[in-house]
């Protein structure tokens, strides 16, 4: 079946960088997303792209696909301590099913 | 309505009760998933319904859990004969036609099995 797999913990220092890694194993995927679920919040998208691309930047964010790979990528730049929260990979398959990974945990240090 | 919505809240029932949670997806779409997300663990898929077509209960953990929607808008999940194990926040999501882009999230029941 679907499988959706990521790191869970990661921790970065304000103002570096922060790379979020993916690996999902359907590939008829149609969108891939990252989500993020503050302390005590519910879960917001954050940003996704769609199966045909392979980059797209938003700001400080930038996700990589590599179709080929199955794998994905969340970059966050200039890393701020309200970017500490757990961010989840997702991806939608061709029967619109949604499956989650288990969420990366980013913590940021000052 | 504004968002999806869950109720309850918070439950807590003892062991060996069954349980409904409840669902009210944003008006309109016709996608329902149930997630459920254990302390410190990723969101679990359990079941997705999509406008008229059969539901995908293959992610349902065992023959205890069911979950309808009726009239393609409201959603049920129940728990039957509820254990320790099934205390969890379930997490409900509404997306628009198929293949949009977002599922929308409510903010969850969390059940509590003493």
């Amino acid at each position: 079946g679907e499988d959706v797999e990521q790191s869970l913990f990661l921790s970065v220092r304000e103002g570096d960088s922060s790379v979020i890694n993916c690996t999902y194993t359907d590939s008829s995927s149609t969108y891939l997303y990252w989500y993020k679920q503050e302390p005590g919040a519910g879960l917001q998208l954050l940003t996704y792209i769609f199966s045909n691309m392979d980059m797209k930047q938003d700001q400080r964010l930038t996700v990589l696909l590599n179709k080929k790979d199955k794998h994905l990528s969340l970059r966050i730049a200039d890393t701020q301590t309200g970017d500490s929260a757990i961010y989840f990979c997702a991806e939608r398959g061709r029967d619109d099913k949604i499956i989650f990974g288990k969420g990366t945990r980013l913590h940021i240090l000052p | 309505g504004a968002g999806v919505s869950q109720s309850p809240s918070n439950k807590v029932t003892e062991k060996g009760k069954d349980v409904e949670l409840r669902c009210d997806p944003i008006s309109g779409h016709t996608a329902l998933y149930w997630y459920r997300q254990s302390l410190g663990q990723g969101l679990e898929f359990l079941i997705y319904f999509q406008g008229n077509s059969a539901p995908d209960k293959s992610g349902l953990p065992s023959d205890r859990f069911s979950a309808e929607r009726t009239g393609g808008s409201v959603s049920t999940l129940t728990i039957q004969r509820t254990q320790q194990e099934d205390s969890a926040v379930y997490l409900c999501a509404s997306s628009p036609a198929p293949g949009n882009t977002e599922a929308f999230f409510g903010q969850g029941t969390r059940l509590t099995v003493v």
